[in-house]
């Protein structure tokens, strides 16, 4: 089992409508978790992070967060073809341990 | 001002040869990484430096070798390039988890 695992996609959604991204990890003991979009040729770069159970909202996108089930998720409202992209989950154990990524997701949106 | 620099973007060079590539961060912060991103754009950890000490060291050859002349740079030295070394490899750097990365240094083997 991969330590941090994603549906490769792609993710086709339309114009405006909602992307959901899921995200699983193996290590119950995992207490950060971070989302990168990466771009096609370029560096990931942070969109969110979330440290507790619940909900956390930035403009369009919110993330998810149940340690219970040991899932994360992003949504992205209102999708715009300029989210198109691959989003990155990324797992950390604790402050000053490294960041284990998943796979990543691919995501189209079409107009 | 570019937070997370590494040089060169791109390296094209041939089997057996050794290659560097040199990372610097303008952020204040005391971690830096380097990642390795392959062909199926999986993103794998290879070393973290903290103020100049090695922290992590992931099961990478010992034909890679880092070094952090102060906690502001963390270059890559790679000897006697493999077919497989070939990858996108990222600099990042942090101080909560959080990872700014560099543009990446695109490396071909041939």
């Amino acid at each position: 089992q991969k330590e941090v695992e994603q549906n490769s996609g792609p993710l086709s959604v339309p114009e405006g409508a909602i992307a959901s991204l899921n995200c699983t990890y193996s290590d119950r003991g995992s207490q950060s978790f971070f989302w990168y979009r990466q771009y096609s040729g370029k560096s990931p770069e942070l969109i969110m992070s979330i440290y507790s159970n619940g909900d956390k909202e930035d403009g369009r996108f919110t993330a998810q967060l149940n340690k219970a089930s040991q899932y994360v998720s992003l949504l992205i409202r209102d999708s715009q073809p300029s989210d198109s992209a691959t989003y990155l989950c990324a797992v950390q154990k604790a402050a000053g341990n490294k960041l284990t990524f998943g796979g990543g997701t691919r995501v189209l949106v079409k107009p | 001002d570019t937070a997370v620099s590494q040089t060169p973007k791109y390296l094209v060079t041939q089997m057996g040869n050794d290659k560097s590539i040199k990372c610097e961060q303008n952020l204040g912060h005391d971690t830096m990484y380097w990642y390795k991103q392959d062909s199926k754009k999986f993103l794998k950890i290879m070393f973290s430096y903290n103020n100049k000490e090695l922290i992590i060291n992931e099961t990478v050859p010992n034909r890679f070798s880092p070094k952090s002349p102060d906690k502001a740079h963390l270059n890559l030295h790679i000897n006697s390039l493999e077919l497989g070394d070939s990858a996108v490899y990222f600099c990042a750097s942090s101080r909560t988890g959080e990872l700014f990365f560099g543009e990446g240094s695109r490396l071909t083997v041939l």
